[in-house]
């Protein structure tokens, strides 16, 4: 069974440090992961996802199989990163659902 | 159209009452979701429409609800005697083939049971 585990409901940071924002998963195949990201009053949308090992935003995400993770780093939080983030698992191919984690609040302050 | 269109944006309803939202996905767009989130809390997947194949209804809490979807076209989704607790946003998406494909998402629809 597909599943996506945020240990973190809330990761409250300073401008300026670092962030991580957990994300563990569980599927037996090859997987498919991502990062969406929904700003206040605005609507859920893609960040990255693994495949593409791109940065988005000055945020990075490694896939670990080893570990069975996919941590969404950035080096120097920004106010304006504060947000919902939510991890999202697929298997490869398409026609498979996205299963999603719960979402981890980051809060930013100045 | 330019993305996921949901209505209504607001619904506010009295307890018992049915009601009947509605998702238009990107055209071209195989695959569409719903997923249901409550105050504060995460996303709860409910439905999955994949093509013409039989929808995934495993996130479903209960009968009350029930989704259909015409083709690759408009999706509604139904409440039936609907409870306190079935305020939330609910939340529609669709992607290109499912899976792996990007999500587009709709701005949702607030609904709320008095």
């Amino acid at each position: 069974a597909q599943r996506v585990t945020q240990p973190e409901k809330l990761l409250s940071v300073f401008k300026g440090a670092p962030v991580e924002l957990k994300c563990n998963y569980s599927y037996s195949g090859s997987p498919e992961l991502f990062w969406y990201v929904q700003y206040s009053r605005q609507r859920l949308q893609l960040l990255l996802r693994h495949i593409s090992r791109e940065s988005i935003k000055g945020f990075t995400a490694d896939l670990n199989k080893g570990e069975t993770s996919f941590h969404l780093k950035k080096p120097f939080a920004q106010e304006e990163d504060s947000a919902m983030y939510y991890c999202a698992l697929s298997g490869m191919g398409g026609f498979q659902k996205l299963v999603f984690g719960t979402g981890t609040r980051l809060l930013v302050s100045p | 159209g330019a993305g996921v269109s949901q209505s209504p944006s607001n619904k506010v309803t009295e307890k018992g009452k049915d009601v009947e939202l509605r998702c238009d996905p990107i055209s071209g767009h195989t695959a569409l979701y719903w997923y249901r989130q409550r105050l504060g809390q995460g996303l709860e997947f409910l439905i999955y429409f994949q093509g013409n194949s039989a929808p995934d209804k495993s996130g479903l809490p209960s009968d009350r609800f029930s989704a259909e979807r015409t083709g690759e076209s408009v999706s509604t989704l139904t409440i039936q005697r609907t409870q306190q607790e079935d305020s939330a946003v609910y939340l529609c998406a669709s992607s290109l083939t499912g899976g792996n494909q990007p999500q587009h998402f709709g701005d949702g629809t607030r609904l709320s049971i008095l």
